[in-house]
């Protein structure tokens, strides 16, 4: 099956500080991604979807200037938290458009701690 | 009303049980129904991924989808302690229209 990888794992920063995000398809390339947040006991929420060579798409309710999302090749996509403050402490998981289009795979989520 | 309601349980069966799953959702223009698995501080896995109306199997794990109740179902039979995990259903709707809506996940637990 179709492999996705996220890098960190788990961070943990200060506040005020800038983390990014790393999300890699491994075995094929996705012209779409996919950010989403996951607070404990509560499902996904998008945050913003990905598209190779322009902008992300952003929910509603989501900062924009906050969460910088680059998807800089068909394999690439990367968030980056700005200024990042404790209640931005959660669950970041990126998924990756198979080749059916209601299709996708999951990376394995990043832990991000704001102290 | 929520577009997708799911009961976040949790569930806790015996090992060797049949455990059923469910999904209720308002948008009749969502077409394309999945089942994830999520293991504890991981990311959700792809276990079933059924179109439209019908049953789909695959091993122990069997998916349903009736569209004109607007129900889905996850079934798994002869239920493992590996089973334990919290299941997500998630829909998307047709051509152009490819973000998935999850339920809120049924924590499941499997005794041995």
């Amino acid at each position: 099956g179709a492999v996705v990888s996220q890098h960190p794992s788990r961070v943990i920063c200060k506040s005020g500080t800038s983390v990014k995000i790393e999300c890699r398809s491994l075995d094929f390339q996705a012209t779409t991604m996919f950010w989403y947040r996951q607070f404990p006991k509560q499902s996904l929420m998008l945050m913003a979807t990905s598209n190779e060579g322009s902008k992300a798409t952003y929910e509603q309710g989501v900062e924009k200037d906050k969460f910088l999302i680059n998807h800089a090749s068909l394999t690439l996509s990367t968030l980056t938290v700005t200024s990042a403050h404790p209640e931005d402490s959660s669950f970041y998981i990126c998924s990756a458009q198979g080749q059916s289009y209601n299709e996708q795979f999951f990376g394995p989520g990043t832990r991000l701690t704001v102290l | 009303q929520k577009e997708v309601e799911q009961d976040p349980g949790p569930l806790s069966v015996p090992e060797g049980a049949i455990v059923s799953l469910n999904c209720t959702y308002s948008n009749s223009a969502f077409q394309y129904f999945m089942w994830y698995r999520q293991y504890s501080r991981k990311g959700p896995e792809l276990l079933m991924y059924t179109y439209s109306s019908g049953n789909k199997e695959d091993g122990r794990f069997t998916a349903q989808v009736d569209k004109s109740s607007k129900y889905i179902s996850l079934f798994i039979r002869d239920s493992q302690p590996s089973d334990s995990a919290t299941y997500l259903c998630a829909m998307s709707g047709g051509a152009g229209s490819y973000q998935l809506t999850f339920g809120k996940g049924t924590k499941l637990s499997v005794i041995p």
